[in-house]
């Protein structure tokens, strides 16, 4: 069964540093893993798609790898605005979807 | 991008009533849905996963019964809460897959409040 986690839990900085966060999962038979973030009481927006055969993900301030091999990918935003206060969730693509708990982001002025 | 529509996005009613939520592929053709409810400062739960034409798929502990899921056509999904019960208020979202293996889209979500 695949689990898929995310650490931290919550994470705040100040805003301009750069946000790296985790998700794990540990089967790594999926086809893709995508990340996304929640505003409160909203839905969820995709923010990069990352194929299984592919190892990085770029948009704008956003980059995604992805290492199937450990079972690892890190979001990294670049240069934090309070703008980017949201949870980020990821989520591994198999048989099933399996999200992780997200991450909690507050971006400070 | 693709877009997917959820309505309502809020709903309130009476304990015992059936509330119905729609999830529409607005720019694509959708041959599966998904169905997520979402407690308070936790994650996503899949509840089911809705293929066209056939029935869905349930996830372990989620009562098919009390979820009737139907998905009639390529644009379309609904969720009905059969026999409304405070415990069953909650945040529902959908998403809809652009291909066999492609993105996620998802809904803006339902906010569901049973009295």
């Amino acid at each position: 069964k695949q689990e898929v986690t995310q650490i931290p839990a919550a994470l705040s900085v100040p805003e301009g540093e750069n946000l790296v966060l985790n998700c794990s999962f540990t089967d790594s038979a999926i086809y893709n893993l995508q990340w996304f973030r929640q505003d409160p009481g909203k839905g969820l927006t995709s923010l990069l798609l990352i194929q299984s055969s592919q190892r990085e993900q770029t948009s704008g301030r956003l980059n995604a790898s992805l290492d199937k091999s450990s079972g690892r990918s890190t979001l990294y935003i670049a240069a934090s605005q309070p703008g980017d206060s949201a949870t980020y969730l990821c989520e591994a693509a198999g048989n099933k979807l399996t999200f992780g708990g997200g991450t909690r982001v507050l971006v400070k002025p | 991008g693709a877009v997917v529509s959820q309505h309502p996005s809020r709903v309130i009613c009476k304990s015992g009533t059936s509330v119905k939520i729609e999830c529409r592929s607005l720019d694509f053709q959708a041959t599966t849905m998904f169905w997520y409810r979402q407690f308070p400062k936790q994650s996503l739960m899949l509840m089911a996963t809705s293929n066209e034409g056939s029935k869905a798929t349930y996830e372990q502990g989620v009562e098919k019964d009390k979820f009737l899921i139907n998905h009639a056509s390529l644009t379309l999904s609904t969720l009905t809460v059969t026999s409304a019960h405070p415990e069953d208020s909650s945040f529902y979202i959908c998403s809809a897959r652009q291909g066999a293996d492609g993105e996620l889209f998802f809904g803006e979500g339902s906010r569901l409040t049973v009295l």
